[in-house]
Parts: structure tokens; C-alpha cells; sequence
């Protein structure tokens, strides 16, 4: 079965500094992973997908993510952190049957 | 602009009060999901439409129903709400065999009392 995890429940970072929020998946076949952002009562807003191509993505907000075939992971990064980036933060791989499975979420937190 | 809509954002519902929760879309995908989430954790997958066939996933509990009566409209029915259904609850679309991301809507936030 096709699953992402997340292994960090929160990732702390200063405002300015470089942001790295992990995820690593597990699927037969070719993996479809995605990147989705909630903030606090919202649904959930769409930031990058890898789907073939190359394997550095670029999505909304300046955030990218990183696809890595040989360690299996797909990490989101941003060069310059804001204190607006802090949120939730899911990974998420497109089963074999259209379903979205999402891993466990990452609690982004920037300080000024 | 083609959008997922939900209504309403914020439900309140008493113990046992039967409640649906609407979603519509103007993208004309014709693949539908309802997913709940509680308190910051994982969306969970309650069910999907794909097109008119209807998918449960397996440990769905019977207290949740949805119709999809026509490509744009799909609702959640919840018959008898208990406190631990208290969550948001997210619609989502997409379109088959087609890599695209998901479309989301707002949610709608279901507290029960």
C-alpha cells in the first residue's frame, strides 16, 4: 500500500533562516506526491506536486521540494523563512486507486 | 473563478441531530472525496464518488452517508452525531487518470454539543 510519513511533528525555525520539512514515501510504481499547507480553520491549499520530471519542484510561495528516488523522499524547502509560513503541513502520495493518503502533518513553527 | 464550495463553513448540531454538510463544485471533475479531520491530525478518507459509483472505505462508520446527486453536488450526511464526530470536514475533487493535484474546498467545521 502506498503511505507517507512525516517524521517530525513540528520543525522550529527563525525567520530568514533556510526551512526543511521532511517526508519520505513508500509506493510501488510511480510515486505522485504532493505538498498541501492548512492554516488554522482553513481547508487545505495546494503547494507543489511531483509527478515525473525533474526532481527539484517549484511551487506557491517560493517553497520547492525535493524529489529523491535512491532515499525515497520528498522534502519541502524554502531558502528564506516567514513568520506567515508558520502552519500545517502535509505530505501526501496519490494511490493506484485516485485516493490522496496523507501523512501525519508537520506543525511549522518561524520566529521572528 | 472554478472553485470547491462548501457549505456551511461552521455547523453546530446537537447530540443525535441528524446534519448534512454540502459541497459543489465548478470544475467538472468527476471524481468527489469527503474527508474528516480532527484537531491538526491526518485528513482521513471517508468516502468517494467516482462519477456515480460510490466507494466506502472500510472502516467508515454507518453513522456516515453521502449522496452525489448530479456531478457538481455531493453531500455528507451524518443520521445521528456523537461528540467524537466533532471535526472539520474537508471536500475534495479531482479528475480520473489525470496527475493533478487535488482541489480542495474551505471546509466546514461540525461541532456537536
Amino acid at each position: 500500500a502506498q503511505s507517507v510519513a512525516q517524521p517530525e511533528d513540528q520543525v522550529n525555525v527563525a525567520e530568514g533562516n533556510p526551512l526543511t520539512v521532511k517526508c519520505t514515501y513508500s509506493v510501488s510504481g510511480n510515486p505522485y506526491l504532493f505538498w498541501y499547507v492548512q492554516y488554522p480553520n482553513r481547508g487545505l491549499q495546494f503547494l507543489l506536486k511531483y509527478i515525473t520530471g525533474d526532481n527539484l519542484v517549484k511551487g506557491s510561495y517560493g517553497f520547492e521540494a525535493e524529489f529523491n528516488k535512491s532515499q525515497t523522499s520528498f522534502h519541502l524547502k524554502k531558502p528564506s523563512a516567514l513568520v506567515s509560513d508558520s502552519a500545517l503541513y502535509f505530505c501526501a502520495v496519490r494511490d493506484d486507486t485516485d485516493k490522496l493518503i496523507f501523512g501525519t502533518g508537520t506543525r511549522l513553527q518561524v520566529f521572528p | 473563478d472554478a472553485m470547491v464550495i462548501q457549505n456551511p463553513r461552521y455547523q453546530v448540531t446537537q447530540f443525535g441531530k441528524p446534519v448534512t454538510l454540502s459541497c459543489s463544485q465548478t470544475l467538472n471533475h468527476n471524481v468527489m472525496y469527503w474527508y474528516q479531520q480532527k484537531s491538526s491530525q491526518a485528513p482521513k478518507l471517508l468516502f468517494h464518488y467516482y462519477d456515480k459509483d460510490f466507494n466506502n472505505e472500510a472502516d467508515t462508520p454507518d453513522n456516515f452517508q453521502s449522496r452525489r446527486p448530479n456531478t457538481s453536488f455531493c453531500f455528507l450526511d451524518i443520521r445521528s452525531p456523537g461528540l467524537g464526530d466533532a471535526a472539520m470536514y474537508l471536500c475534495a475533487t479531482s479528475r480520473d487518470y489525470q496527475r493533478e493535484g487535488f482541489f480542495f474546498g474551505p471546509g466546514t467545521r461540525l461541532t456537536v454539543l
